[in-house]
């Protein structure tokens, strides 16, 4: 089982409709989560972080963590076709805040048509 | 507020040779972690750093690299005597003391060993 698994894409929707992105993890003590997007031939960047149970909303973005079904999801509302990119699901997996090492899942390729 | 630096942004090397990747994290940030991503795969955790001090290196291969993050200066990941099977995108990422977990990436350094 691999530690961080994203659901296998790729993902293609329509200009203004949802995406839902998903991720599950294996190690249950794990406290941090987070959501990188890159675009083709450039670096991650930080767009979600989520430490607690529950949603946590920024702009059109809404990350969702269930730390008792190991899952965290990422959903964009209002979908661009900017947003068209790999979404990186990242986990800590060093049951606390204290280490810095992420792992990283293989990534869902995101394509939204006009 | 400058970001993560990583130089050179593209290195090529012949098969043998040395590859020297600098990284200086964001200003305020003292904590910094070097990432590889090789082609169709996804990002991989190498090394973490302090000042003076590596604290997690688990994802260093055992032989040909080494990292360091001196009292002044950049962060350095060294290659040495590099293989085709070395080429991959590395990425330097940092996060502030307070926070190990938010991390920031640079713009990566393409290596391509000839």
């Amino acid at each position: 089982q691999k530690e961080v698994e994203q659901n296998s894409g790729p993902l293609s929707v329509p200009e203004g409709a949802i995406a839902s992105l998903n991720c599950t993890y294996s190690d249950r003590v794990s406290q941090s989560f987070f959501w990188y997007r890159q675009y083709s031939g450039k670096s991650p960047e930080l767009i979600m972080s989520i430490y607690s149970n529950g949603d946590k909303e920024d702009g059109r973005f809404t990350a969702q963590l269930n730390k008792a079904s190991q899952y965290v999801s990422l959903l964009i509302r209002d979908s661009q076709p900017s947003d068209s990119a790999t979404y990186l699901c990242a986990v800590n997996m060093g049951g606390g805040t204290s280490y810095g090492k992420l792992t990283f899942g293989q990534g869902t390729i995101l394509t939204v048509h006009p | 507020n400058a970001g993560v630096m990583q130089n050179p942004r593209h290195l090529v090397r012949r098969r043998g040779q040395e590859a020297r990747l600098r990284c200086s994290p964001m200003k305020g940030h003292s904590h910094v972690y070097w990432y590889r991503q090789l082609p169709e795969e996804g990002l991989k955790f190498m090394v973490y750093l302090q000042k003076e001090n590596i604290i997690d290196e688990s994802g260093m291969p055992k032989e040909r690299f080494s990292a360091e993050f001196p009292k002044e200066g950049p962060s350095i990941l060294r290659i040495q005597q590099v293989v085709r099977g070395d080429s991959a995108a590395y990425f330097c990422a940092s996060s502030p003391p307070a926070a190990t977990y938010e991390q920031y990436f640079g713009p990566g350094t393409r290596l391509t060993v000839t």
